[in-house]
Order: structure tokens, then C-alpha cells, then sequence
């Protein structure tokens, strides 16, 4: 069972647009919530991440907004560069556990046309 | 801060024959390891982690075996490769103090199996 649900599986956004990508959860405990970005050919990078006391954190032109009772966040990126497109991976994990575990969405695959 | 450093960086392999890649951190001790694998285009499949030496665990029953001999290496092995152990490899590393609920990710293994 997917324990994070993540989309659009792909975007085509212009340059100087907004992306949107979207993710929700079911468990309850999670409350970790980090982007990571992925260029072809390379490990995952941690872009931002949220805890579930705030509902918006903005790191440049990277927003994560969060809704606890809707079990959702998503992130945005204010305009959009070509240099953006890449693969973006939601997350999820409970604080503080033994493991570590963080689940994954499936990726979105961003694509921003000059 | 961490690095992670995934060796080969690329490997071409037949079927039925062995795999041995290898994972080493710097910069932290006693870290939890992660093993993922990413079909093309898919997303991130935990398969192995440990959370100190000799401990592994496995999320995905296969062909594939991991092991961790020393502190900061992790090894991921196969006796008899399957066309379907083709993809790209990625071992992360858990953070440490403030960055704890975060992994940290090599730059990946891409194995193609023929």
C-alpha cells in the first residue's frame, strides 16, 4: 500500500509559471515532510521540508504548503526556470524513530520550457 | 555534513552473473544505511537497511543480499543477476542531531543487466 501519494506524475510548466505538485498521506503519525529533487543520473537532494506546526514554509522560490486535517502538502515553485526540471519526490516519516524510514511518493517529472 | 560515495558509478553485467556494489559514508558514525533501488522512471523501492554493523533488514524479498562489515560501509550483493535487477542503485545515509529525520543520498549505481 502506497503510504504517500504524490502528483502529478509529470508537469509541463513555461518558464516563469508556477508549479504545483501535490502529495497526501493516510498515517496519522507521520510528521516529517521533505522535498528532495533528482537531476538525471543522480542521487535525490533534500530541497525543503516541513513539520506539521506550520502550515506554509518558503525557502526561495520553494513553497511547501501543508493542511494537517487534509492529510496533504504540496510545493510550489515560483518562476519556474529550465533549470528546475528534474524528478521531485515527496516524503513522509515519524520523528524520531529507530529506522528512519522516510516513504516516498512515485516522483513527478517537471519539465519548465524556455 | 555527510558524503555519501557509491562505487562503480556505472556496470554492465550478464545475466546469472554476481554483483557486488559498495557504499561508503564520511563525515558521521553509526549512521542508519539505506539501499533503494529506481526502475526507470519509477520511484524510490527500499530494499535493505541497517541500523549498525551486522544488523540488516530487507523490505523486499529477491535475489539480492546486503551487508554491512564496518561502520560506515554497505554492500549490496547478488549471487545470479536477473534481468529485472536492472536499475539505478542509491544508498542514503540517516543525519544526524537536527537533520535526523533527513537521508542523505549517494550518487547512485546504474546497473544494466543483459
Amino acid at each position: 500500500q502506497q503510504q504517500v501519494k504524490q502528483s502529478p506524475q509529470s508537469l509541463i510548466v513555461q518558464k516563469g509559471g508556477i508549479s504545483i505538485i501535490n502529495c497526501a498521506y493516510e498515517n496519522t503519525a507521520f510528521d516529517y515532510f521533505p522535498w528532495y529533487q533528482q537531476f538525471p543520473g543522480k542521487g535525490p537532494a533534500l530541497l525543503i521540508a516541513i513539520r506539521p506546526d506550520v502550515s506554509e514554509k518558503k525557502e526561495g522560490r520553494f513553497t511547501i504548503s501543508f493542511n494537517k486535517s487534509a492529510k496533504q502538502f504540496s510545493l510550489h515553485i515560483m518562476d519556474s526556470q529550465p533549470g528546475d526540471s528534474a524528478t521531485y519526490f515527496c516524503a513522509a516519516s515519524r520523528r524520531g524513530s529507530t529506522l528512519g524510514r522516510l516513504y516516498f511518493g512515485r516522483g513527478t517529472q517537471l519539465t519548465v520550457w524556455p | 555534513s555527510q558524503t555519501i560515495h557509491q562505487w562503480p558509478a556505472t556496470l554492465v553485467q550478464p545475466v546469472g552473473s554476481p554483483l557486488s556494489l559498495e557504499c561508503t559514508v564520511e563525515g558521521t558514525s553509526n549512521p542508519n544505511l539505506y539501499w533503494y533501488r529506481q526502475a526507470a522512471g519509477r520511484g524510490l523501492q527500499l530494499l535493505f537497511y541497517s541500523v549498525g554493523i551486522g544488523q540488516i533488514s530487507s523490505e523486499v524479498p529477491q535475489n539480492l543480499s546486503a551487508s554491512r562489515p564496518q561502520d560506515r560501509q554497505f554492500i549490496l550483493s547478488s549471487k545470479k543477476l536477473l534481468l529485472s535487477d536492472s536499475g539505478f542503485y542509491l544508498c542514503a545515509s540517516r543525519g544526524r542531531g537536527v537533520n535526523t529525520d533527513t537521508q542523505y543520498f549517494g550518487p547512485g549505481t546504474r546497473l544494466t543487466v543483459l
